[in-house]
């Protein structure tokens, strides 16, 4: 079964420092990839995603992932942390067709330290 | 645009009761909208596919007869936890799909914290 893996439950940076998140799928097939933020208490957002195209991928907030096949991975970087980024983020995959699920990674938790 | 909200957004129940939770898509329709559950600190497990018009697609290990979905429009898709009981206490998240070209993009609303007391 498809499974995505996030190494990494807790991550801790300081401010200013490189963020870097990391995720891995198991597929033979390439599938959509999707990163997500997530507020206590609130919903997720979608921070990025990968579908067809160019690999390096930027989305809001000044973060970006670049898709590497060869690798099977999507990780999430930042080049300078802000104190707003503590959050927790889900890597996701969805390989589309009918169902269309979204299939998560079990999330890290971002913890930026002044 | 592509907005989805979720009420109520925390609700607090007797165990035995039965509690409904609305996910709205507010400015587009979906056909398909889903519905997860979270744990704390853990990840999103999806527990159905809402299909307007149709009965849902339960993930397995989801008791159906518990978890009552009901999607009667394009906007509107109801999860009703039945005779609720304190393990029933959790964070339920939906999205609603928007179909576009290769994917259906999934928006989530903001979570409903049940607590089953």
């Amino acid at each position: 079964a498809q499974s995505v893996t996030q190494l990494g439950s807790h991550v801790s940076v300081s401010e200013g420092a490189l963020v870097l998140l990391r995720c891995n799928y198991s597929s033979s097939v390439p599938p959509y990839l999707f990163w997500y933020v997530q507020y206590p208490n609130q919903g997720l957002q979608l921070l990025l995603k990968y579908t067809t195209g160019a690999t390096l991928v930027k989305g809001i907030n000044g973060f970006e992932a670049e898709f590497k096949k060869s690798e099977t991975s999507f990780h999430l970087t930042k080049p300078s942390a802000h104190m707003s980024d503590a959050a927790e983020y889900f890597c996701a995959v969805s390989y589309g067709g009918a169902t269309n699920k979204l299939i998560f990674g079990t999330g890290t938790l971002l913890a930026v330290q002044p | 645009g592509a907005v989805v909200s979720q009420h109520p957004s925390r609700v607090i129940c007797k165990s035995g009761t039965s509690v409904k939770i609305e996910c709205r898509s507010l400015d587009f329709q979906a056909t398909t909208m889903f519905w997860y559950r979270q744990f704390p600190k853990q990840s999103l497990m999806l527990m159905a596919t809402s299909n307007e018009g149709s009965k849902a697609t339960y993930e397995q290990g989801v008791e159906k007869d518990k978890f009552l979905i009901n999607h009667a429009s394009l906007t509107l898709s109801t999860l009703t936890v039945t005779s609720a009981h304190p393990e029933d206490s959790s964070f339920y998240i939906c999205s609603a799909e928007i179909p576009t070209s290769g994917y259906n993009e999934q928006y989530f609303g903001p979570g409903t914290r049940l607590t089953v007391t």
